[in-house]
This record gives C-alpha cells, sequence and structure tokens, in this order.
C-alpha cells in the first residue's frame, strides 16, 4: 500500500557495517511491526511499538535494535550487518482491527 | 512460541484445477488469519477466522476454521493464473496484535 512506505527498496551493504531502514506510515494507526522473511521460513517478528514510548522484541530481535521516532516513524536499525541477515524485510502498521498493512519491502543483501 | 505448521510448501497445478492449503497447530488457536503475496509484493490481508467450525467465501476462495480451532485451510476452486502467489495463515494475538506466520504454500498456475 501507498500508506506504507519503506526507504531503502534494495541495498547491498558488506559486513560489519551499520544499515538502517526507514518504514512512515500515512494511516494513523498507532501499531508498527517490522518482519523479515526467508525462503521457506515466512515471515518472523523483530520488533513491534505500540507508540512512540513503547517498544518491544519480537521472535528475532538478537542484532537488530529499532526506534520509533514519531508516531508515522519506525525505523529498524543492524548495528554490524552480518551475511545471515540478508533477508527481505517488510514493516507492518495496524490499529485495533485484525488486518495489517505492510509495506513494499526492502531487499537487503548483507556480503 | 506457538507456532503454526502451513503445507505443502510448493503446489503446481494445471489452471482450472483447484489447490488447497492447510494450517495446523498443535494448540487451540484464538483465531486464524490468511494473507497473499504476490511475487515480488508485499502480503495482503484476505481474512481472519474466530469461530469454531468456521467456513467463509469469498469468489472462489473457501477458508474453514477446524471444529477443535487448531487447523485451517484455504481452498480455491477452479484456479486462475491471476491466483500465483504465496499464501500464509498465521495467528493474530489478540493483546499486541502481533501475528505469527506459517510457512507458507507458494502456489505455481500453468496456463
Amino acid at each position: 500500500d501507498a500508506d506504507v512506505t519503506q526507504t531503502p527498496r534494495n541495498r547491498i551493504t558488506k559486513t560489519g557495517k551499520r544499515i538502517m531502514l526507514e518504514c512512515s506510515q500515512t494511516k494513523g494507526h498507532d501499531r508498527m511491526y517490522w518482519y523479515r522473511q526467508d525462503p521457506g521460513l515466512g515471515l518472523r517478528l523483530i520488533y513491534y511499538s505500540f507508540d512512540v514510548k513503547d517498544i518491544n522484541k519480537g521472535e528475532i530481535s538478537d542484532g537488530y535494535s529499532v526506534s520509533r521516532q514519531a508516531q508515522a516513524k519506525f525505523s529498524l536499525s543492524l548495528e554490524s550487518a552480518i551475511p545471515n541477515q540478508t533477508a527481505l524485510y517488510f514493516c507492518a502498521t495496524s490499529d485495533n482491527s485484525p488486518e495489517q498493512f505492510f509495506g513494499p519491502g526492502t531487499r537487503l543483501t548483507v556480503l | 512460541g506457538q507456532q503454526v505448521m502451513q503445507i505443502p510448501q510448493y503446489q503446481h497445478v494445471q489452471e482450472g484445477e483447484d489447490f488447497t492449503t492447510y494450517c495446523n497447530s498443535s494448540t487451540t488457536l484464538s483465531n486464524i488469519q490468511w494473507y497473499k503475496q504476490r511475487p515480488g509484493g508485499h502480503p495482503v490481508f484476505l481474512i481472519q477466522l474466530v469461530k469454531s467450525g468456521e467456513v467463509k467465501k469469498q469468489k472462489r476462495l473457501t477458508f474453514q476454521f477446524g471444529e477443535a480451532k487448531k487447523n485451517s485451510s484455504l481452498h480455491i476452486t477452479a484456479t486462475q493464473t491471476t491466483d500465483v502467489g504465496t499464501y500464509f495463515c498465521a495467528r493474530r494475538s489478540g493483546n499486541t496484535g502481533k501475528l505469527i506466520f506459517g510457512q507458507g504454500t507458494t502456489l505455481q498456475v500453468k496456463p
């Protein structure tokens, strides 16, 4: 959805580099999520946030950190990227209804 | 965490054939959601089921939630090339809204 945007869309980086993936939404949702997708594993939750003062770890938070700069912005950082963090990363938003709205994804390659 | 297992991982069908993907849990689910991801795209919400034995239809798609609320299925009647993609089931945590995804079933349709 154009309501949820992610930058960059593609990124190639080297082992040990710090990288930030950004997510913005215009849906006015309080809840934001970061997932990674790997072939055969589905999507796994990295971090989630209910508002700017609330950050929670998901299933696979090791090696990642997040920042909720505003209600509309939720960034994911890899402090020191490693090759097994090569994946497709999705940001998602929701309100109290069941549906989550996903961004277009960021394809990250760590060499 | 409480996982949901999804089978098969891949399915190739001839256009016009039916297709079914199954989602199973060892524990009782409060709900089950289904998402579709087109090739190169992002997951898009299809439906949420919450009631034991629930059956819902969306055109050629039929969604079922088992009587014991431990399994679910998505059935597509007379597949079309537009049905190509990966179908994910997911359980939603009522308190946090976070999703635990199955591994997905990738559907290929031969014209």
